[in-house]
């Protein structure tokens, strides 16, 4: 089973301010099978980002995916008020889907 | 518009077997490359993928948990339903199903609003 490892746990950074949220894989992972989600308190997770770049329909283009093979990266350029959540990295490849752990994003 | 929502009891007991329906609209199970999944979070917890079942009826299941979980669907009912035997308190969390497709490579596109179930005597 693919084990995924997000980095930091809790990022504390101030509106304005870019974010940059790391994803690794225990093993290689096929791009087009890795997607970013984001998800507020008493919310169900939102897909941000799938096949690891491609932006889901109505995210915000501050918002963008990058990497390949065990390294991913979310990054938001501009943190706006309502970007502050949890965001989590997946894998779904395998056939068997896995979650990494999850980024805090919090207000400093 | 695309929707799923998730029901089944909030309280069960310790071994009993817990029975979720995920009720969906918007599509069909039977058009090709479409899947659904059953993913939980225990409060404060990661989310944690469950299962997945195709529309061409394959299966797959968390490797850690696949000898208590069977999935299956009503594809005339459009439902998914998801059984989960000798319920444990760990097992204490929302559920929700999710969509996805091959248009998404997979990826959860739509999500239900989660059923939260708590396991206790």
């Amino acid at each position: 089973e693919i084990v995924l490892t997000q980095s930091p746990g809790t990022l504390s950074l101030s509106p304005g301010e870019k974010a940059t949220l790391s994803c690794r894989a225990s093993q290689n992972i096929f791009s087009q099978y890795f997607a970013w989600y984001q998800q507020k308190p008493g919310q169900a997770p939102r897909l941000l980002i799938y096949g690891t770049s491609t932006r889901a329909t109505g995210i915000p283009d501050r918002f963008s995916g990058s990497g390949s093979g065990t390294e991913f990266t979310l990054t938001i350029s501009r943190l706006e008020p309502e970007d502050f959540a949890v965001y989590y990295c997946q894998q779904y490849g395998s056939s068997i889907g896995t979650f990494g752990h999850g980024t805090r994003v919090e207000i400093k | 518009q695309v929707t799923l929502k998730e029901s089944g009891p909030a309280l069960v007991k310790p071994t009993q077997t817990l029975t979720l329906t995920c009720s969906f609209s918007g599509f069909s199970l039977r058009s090709s490359g479409v899947r659904v999944s059953w993913i939980r979070q225990s409060p404060g917890k990661a989310l944690e993928w469950l299962a997945r079942i195709d529309w061409d009826d394959d299966k797959f299941y968390s490797t850690s948990l696949k000898t208590r979980l069977t999935i299956s669907k009503d594809t005339s009912k459009n439902q998914v339903v998801l059984t989960m035997t000798n319920m444990d308190p760990v097992d204490t969390a929302t559920y929700f199903c999710a969509r996805s497709s091959t248009t998404y490579y997979g990826a959860f596109h739509v999500w239900g609003q989660g059923t939260m179930v708590t396991v206790s005597s």
